[in-house]
């Protein structure tokens, strides 16, 4: 079945340490995302890809970055300077066209040791 | 720049009971429009999407939304709810530019018997 994967479910970080949260989709999608959800919060964009090789930030991409290699994999790394990041992490994709939905991995939830 | 609002944080209802989630849109271009259901520590899955054409559309799960553009609404509705309805609600919009989505902060459906 096609779909979007992220691993691992949760996730623990130490101060001072990155930690890379996966996201892989096998729908042949061209445009990906990532979001952080908090609680009474929504979601809100972290970065977004629409090609390989490219993407852009999203409302709140400090301390965060990405890559975009292969169509199929959009990997966020949570960087040592994001001072809050215990949250609820969820990868998108979709087709690149502004009305088709996205679809959603399962998430993977973030905390500080 | 566009944005959405979720009226009420919380709805509870009884089992078998109409309900009704609020969702106001501000945007100075076409939009489209979705509603995502959340059930806990899941991602989102699409219950239904306005394009174009008709304003009332029907989702999954014998949900329905109504588009009203005078009043930059897209109330979610379902005539009678069932305990496994209880989930979390999101309202999003997308521009034609299709590059991210914008949500609300969600409203938390609790249905009891």
């Amino acid at each position: 079945d096609g779909g979007i994967t992220q691993s691992p479910k949760y996730l623990f970080r130490k101060e001072g340490q990155n930690v890379t949260l996966s996201c892989e989709q096998n729908l042949n999608h061209d445009a990906m995302y990532w979001y952080r959800q908090d609680p009474g919060q929504g979601l809100r964009l972290i970065y977004y890809s629409q090609i390989v090789n490219d993407f852009q930030k999203g409302d709140i991409a400090e301390g965060y970055s990405v890559s975009r290699e292969k169509k199929e994999s959009f990997p966020l790394t949570v960087t040592s300077a994001q001072k809050n990041p215990t949250a609820f992490y969820l990868c998108a994709s979709s087709i690149f066209d502004g009305n088709q939905p996205q679809h959603f991995g399962d998430g993977t939830r973030l905390s500080i040791l | 720049a566009q944005s959405v609002t979720q009226l009420d944080s919380q709805v509870p209802v009884f089992e078998e009971a109409p309900v009704e989630l609020r969702c106001n849109y501000s945007s100075s271009v076409s939009v489209y429009l979705f509603w995502y259901v959340q059930y806990p520590n899941q991602g989102l899955q699409l219950l239904l999407k306005y394009l174009s054409g008709s304003t009332l559309v029907k989702g999954i799960n014998g949900f329905e939304a109504e588009f009203n553009k005078s009043q930059t609404s897209f109330h979610l509705r379902k005539p009678s709810v069932h305990i496994s309805d209880t989930a979390e609600y999101f309202c999003a919009v997308t521009d034609q530019a299709g590059t991210a989505l914008i949500f609300g902060k969600g409203t938390t459906l609790s249905v009891s018997s």
